[in-house]
C-alpha cells in the first residue's frame, strides 16, 4: 500500500540552526501539507502546498519557516533559526485530489531543539 | 474560523466496554468530518469519515454519525480491546484537499484488560 514517508524520524538540533524535514509524498497525490503536533497538545496546521506553490498557510507559519518541492518527488520543510518552542512532531500529509476526502500522513518528525 | 472540541481525556475503559468520545464542531457550509486515531509512536491514521449530513462513518466496529442540527460526530464502539488503546482526533474540513484539516485537542483512550 502507498505510503508518506518522512526522515529523518528524530532530529535533535541547537537553538538557531537551520534544519530541513523531508518528506515523500504518494506519487499521484496533488496537494501536500505540513502540520505539528507539539507534545500533548493539538495537532496544528501550519501550510498546504499545490501546483508548486504555497495555497494556505497558518500564522504559525511565519517568515523562518519554507516549503519547496525541489525535485518532484520530496516535500521539504525548512526552519531557518530554530527556537525551542520549535520542538513538536512535524508531520506531512499528502491528499491525491481537491475533493478527495482522505489524506495520508507520514509517521512524523520528532524535532528536539535544544 | 473552524474549530473542533473533543471531550478531555484520558478515557480509561476495561475491555469489552462501550467507548464513546464526544466531538461537536463549528464550521462555516458543510463540513467534512473525520476520526483520526494515533497509535503510540505512530503517525494519524484515518478511522472513519463522513461527508454529509445524516451519513454513517464505520471502521473496526467504531462507528460516528454526522449530526447537522447538533452539529455533532461523537465517536462510538460497543466493546473496545486493549488494542483500541491510542489517541482520538476528531476533525473537519469544509474544502477536502484545497483546504487543510482542523484537528480537535485529542482524546486518549485506555483500555484496561
Amino acid at each position: 500500500e502507498p505510503e508518506v514517508t518522512q526522515t529523518p524520524s528524530h532530529q535533535v538540533t541547537q537553538m538557531g540552526q537551520e534544519v530541513i524535514l523531508r518528506c515523500v509524498p504518494i506519487s499521484n497525490h496533488l496537494y501536500f501539507y505540513w502540520y505539528r503536533q507539539i507534545l500533548g497538545q493539538k495537532v496544528e496546521f501550519l501550510v498546504s502546498f499545490y501546483n508548486n506553490e504555497i495555497s494556505e498557510k497558518s500564522e504559525i507559519f511565519d517568515d523562518q519557516f519554507s516549503v519547496e518541492r525541489p525535485d518532484g518527488s520530496n516535500f521539504t520543510l525548512k526552519i531557518r533559526s530554530t527556537k525551542l518552542e520549535d520542538s513538536a512532531m512535524y508531520f506531512c500529509a499528502s491528499i491525491r485530489t481537491e475533493g478527495n476526502t482522505e489524506a495520508f500522513f507520514g509517521q512524523g518528525t520528532r524535532l528536539t531543539v535544544v | 474560523g473552524n474549530s473542533v472540541t473533543q471531550m478531555e481525556g484520558p478515557v480509561t475503559l476495561s475491555e469489552e466496554a462501550f467507548l464513546t468520545i464526544n466531538c461537536t464542531y463549528t464550521a462555516t457550509g458543510y463540513p467534512s468530518l473525520f476520526w483520526y486515531v494515533q497509535y503510540p509512536g505512530e503517525g494519524l491514521q484515518l478511522l472513519l469519515k463522513a461527508t454529509k449530513a445524516d451519513d454513517k462513518g464505520s471502521n473496526k466496529g467504531f462507528e460516528a454519525t454526522y449530526r447537522k442540527e447538533t452539529t455533532s460526530f461523537h465517536l462510538e464502539k460497543g466493546s473496545v480491546q486493549v488494542s483500541d488503546s491510542a489517541v482520538y482526533f476528531c476533525a473537519l474540513s469544509d474544502r477536502p484537499g484545497r483546504r487543510a484539516l482542523t484537528f480537535g485537542s485529542g482524546t486518549r483512550l485506555q483500555v484496561q484488560p
